[in-house]
């Protein structure tokens, strides 16, 4: 089955710096990877999600790469915010909607 | 974006008594949905996919005699946690999937049961 791995598990950052966290799946028909975003207690929000024919993709502070080669997807957050923290999760679907979620990336951004 | 309703959200009950909680997709059908348990501050494991109108199907080592499911509309699926115990205490997430929709890829979340078993 697939397997996703994310690193880091733990990330500061000073407002407006960026952020940027990794994630490589193993199965290669793979073809949908989502970024979830989840404060504690509520659910995963989706932010930011691509797909395999793509490379990379952009939502104003967020953007999202896709290397299939290789095997990996990052996340990147630019400009960080205060609001911005919180648990990240990437995930990757062979279709019908069954994720495989990463591990998550606790995301804190210091005033 | 579509909408996905999970109740309760957060539910206490004695060792030994049963737990039922409701996904309902309230602006779209979902021949599919998805549970997912979460212990604290771990990743979401899926338990099983609901299929409208037949089993569901389990994930590698979780019980599908303990964790009952029943997907009888398009629209609501239930988890029954059977005879639960304190280990059984976690945060379950449901999740729907717009088979209809233009991006029927993207998964939908419920707002979680927070389950406690004393």
């Amino acid at each position: 089955g697939e397997n996703v791995e994310q690193h880091p598990s733990t990330l500061s950052v000073q407002e407006g710096d960026s952020a940027v966290i990794k994630c490589t799946y193993s199965d290669s028909a793979s073809n949908y990877f989502p970024w979830y975003k989840q404060e504690l207690g509520k659910r995963p929000q989706l932010i930011i999600d691509i797909r395999s024919n793509v490379g990379e993709k952009k939502d104003q502070r967020i953007a999202v790469t896709l290397n299939k080669t290789a095997k990996h997807f990052s996340l990147h957050i630019t400009e960080t915010q205060p609001e911005d923290s919180a648990v990240y999760f990437c995930a990757a679907s062979i279709g019908w909607g069954k994720l495989q979620f990463g591990a998550g990336t606790q995301v804190v951004v210091t005033p | 974006g579509a909408v996905v309703s999970q109740h309760p959200s957060w539910v206490i009950c004695k060792s030994g008594t049963s737990v039922k909680i409701e996904c309902r997709s309230l602006d779209f059908q979902a021949t599919t949905m998805f549970w997912y348990r979460q212990f604290p501050k771990q990743s979401l494991m899926l338990m099983a996919t609901s299929n409208e109108g037949s089993k569901a199907t389990y994930e590698q080592g979780v019980e599908k005699d303990k964790f009952l499911i029943n997907h009888a509309s398009l629209t609501l699926s239930t988890l029954t946690v059977t005879s639960a115990h304190p280990e059984d205490s976690s945060f379950y997430i449901c999740s729907a999937r717009d088979h209809l929709g233009q991006q029927n890829e993207k998964l939908f979340f419920g707002s979680g049961t927070q389950l406690s078993v004393l």
